[in-house]
């Protein structure tokens, strides 16, 4: 099974300020590796898909990068909307797999 | 635009069964998948399983092995997800999240609503 070990646990910020979140993967997970948001008593919605594609609708403030075992979600220029929780997610492998989550408050 | 509806919320006894349903609507592909993705109280995300409807095939995670079935009704496009041999660490908002990988995982780009189960004596 791929461990997926987000950095940081949490995470408090001020408005406008650019946020950086990483994953790491145990194994080499190709490009499989996908972005979250999940606001509190919401269901888990799609930010990034394939480490760096961007999703319709999502605010351009949100962009990912990077391949193999690390990666990273970048929040440019935070609006207090962006309070919630971030997940990473593998799909290379079965079982898929999901990083721990990152809290992010906003101050 | 896909639409995931899932059933209501449950309270089991331990021990006990429960099947959550989860009906899909809207433009979904042929080759989708449901997934089964649950969520402790103040915990995060766990993969459990997922079913392509349209080949009638499951894949589960280890550690659900034996105590979870997942299902798929074509005919009314609904998947099901159903745990036995409940205990209290079961407690936990069940969801179901489609992917367009047919037998590749991929990305979960439409998510259900949620369904808490509550296991309690």
């Amino acid at each position: 099974e791929i461990v997926l070990t987000q950095s940081p646990d949490f995470q408090s910020v001020t408005p406008k300020e650019k946020v950086t979140i990483t994953c790491r993967a145990s194994q080499n997970v190709g490009s499989s590796l996908h972005w979250y948001q999940q606001k509190p008593d919401q269901s888990p919605k799609l930010l990034i898909k394939y480490a760096y594609q961007s999703i319709s609708g999502v605010p351009s403030r949100f962009s990912g990068s990077g391949s193999g075992t690390d990666f990273t979600l970048t929040v440019n220029s935070l609006e207090a909307e962006d309070a919630a929780t971030y997940y990473c997610h593998q799909s290379s492998s079965l079982p898929v797999t999901f990083g721990q989550g990152t809290r992010l408050e906003i101050k | 635009q896909v639409q995931l509806v899932q059933s209501g919320i449950e309270v089991k006894k331990p021990g006990s069964s429960v099947k959550v349903s989860c009906k899909a609507s809207g433009g979904i592909s042929s080759t989708y998948a449901i997934n089964w993705v649950r969520q402790a109280p103040g915990q995060g995300l766990e993969w459990m399983g997922r079913i392509i409807p349209i080949l009638d095939v499951a894949n589960y995670a280890q550690r659900f092995q034996g105590r979870v079935t997942i299902t798929a009704d074509k005919s009314t496009s609904t998947a099901y997800m159903e745990l036995s041999s409940l205990r209290s660490e079961d407690t936990a908002i069940y969801y179901c999240a489609t992917d367009q990988g047919g037998s590749y995982s991929a990305y979960f780009d439409f998510w259900g609503q949620g369904t808490l189960v509550t296991v309690s004596s």
